[in-house]
């Protein structure tokens, strides 16, 4: 079946603008986690969604980054007043359930954001 | 400290070779633990799971200690397309990740 996509695949972007990046989890997967890679480094955590839970915001930078989903399906990610600072790859996952041990997380293709 | 930190890369070793990575874990209340596989440019991708009495898939060995807060990732008989970087991931439950900055490991012909 089809695994996660993430739109779009590139994004550049001015400074002080607002940006909006969008994530299609594998269908049917309950959890949808959201990540931030920069060059040369690890994945940071940013928010993750479990059904109709509260979201766990604890790794977003900044109030600049805000996340929603709809349901159990698409979430947008939107950074406002872009820095170049927020120049990354932001990565997408999703699996069936948040919390159980072992859980395999699936992950997006990403989008590349440069803001210049 | 980082929560997870892993060995400086990169590794060049040879086709055939064996090759260990290391990673130690700082929160002891970790409950789950990953190792992923990253290609240039694409996105992460789960290599395996690592349990507490140690596992083994094919030419890939991981192992944990709990006491040490220590993971590591043994590849025997090395391949060319083995070549990626190596991300030691842990989880304290609740479905957030906790990444490595990972291990770039080239096998050279």
């Amino acid at each position: 079946g089809a695994g996660v996509s993430q739109s779009p695949s590139n994004k550049v972007t001015e400074k002080g603008k607002d940006v909006e990046l969008r994530c299609d989890p594998i269908s049917g997967h309950t959890a949808l986690y959201w990540y931030r890679q920069r060059l040369g480094q690890g994945l940071e955590f940013l928010i993750y969604f479990q059904g109709n839970s509260a979201p766990d915001k604890s790794g977003l930078p900044s109030d600049r980054f805000s996340a929603e989903r709809t349901g159990e399906s698409v979430s947008t990610l939107t950074i406002q007043r872009t820095q170049q600072e927020d120049s990354a790859v932001y990565l997408c996952a999703s699996s069936l359930l948040a919390g159980k041990l072992q859980e395999t997380q699936y992950f997006g293709p990403g989008t590349r954001l440069l803001v210049l | 400290r980082k929560e997870v930190e892993q060995d400086p890369g990169p590794f060049n070793v040879p086709e055939g070779a064996t090759v260990a990575f290391n990673c130690t874990y700082s929160n002891s209340a970790s409950q789950s633990f990953f190792w992923y596989r990253q290609d240039c440019r694409k996105e992460p991708k789960l290599l395996m799971s690592v349990y507490s009495s140690g596992n083994e898939d094919g030419r890939f060995t991981a192992q944990l200690n709990r006491a040490s807060q220590y993971i590591s990732l043994l590849i025997r008989d090395s391949k060319l397309s083995d070549s990626a970087t190596y991300l030691c991931v842990v989880s304290k439950g609740g479905g957030k990740l906790i990444f490595g900055q990972g291990t770039e490991l080239s096998v050279k012909p």
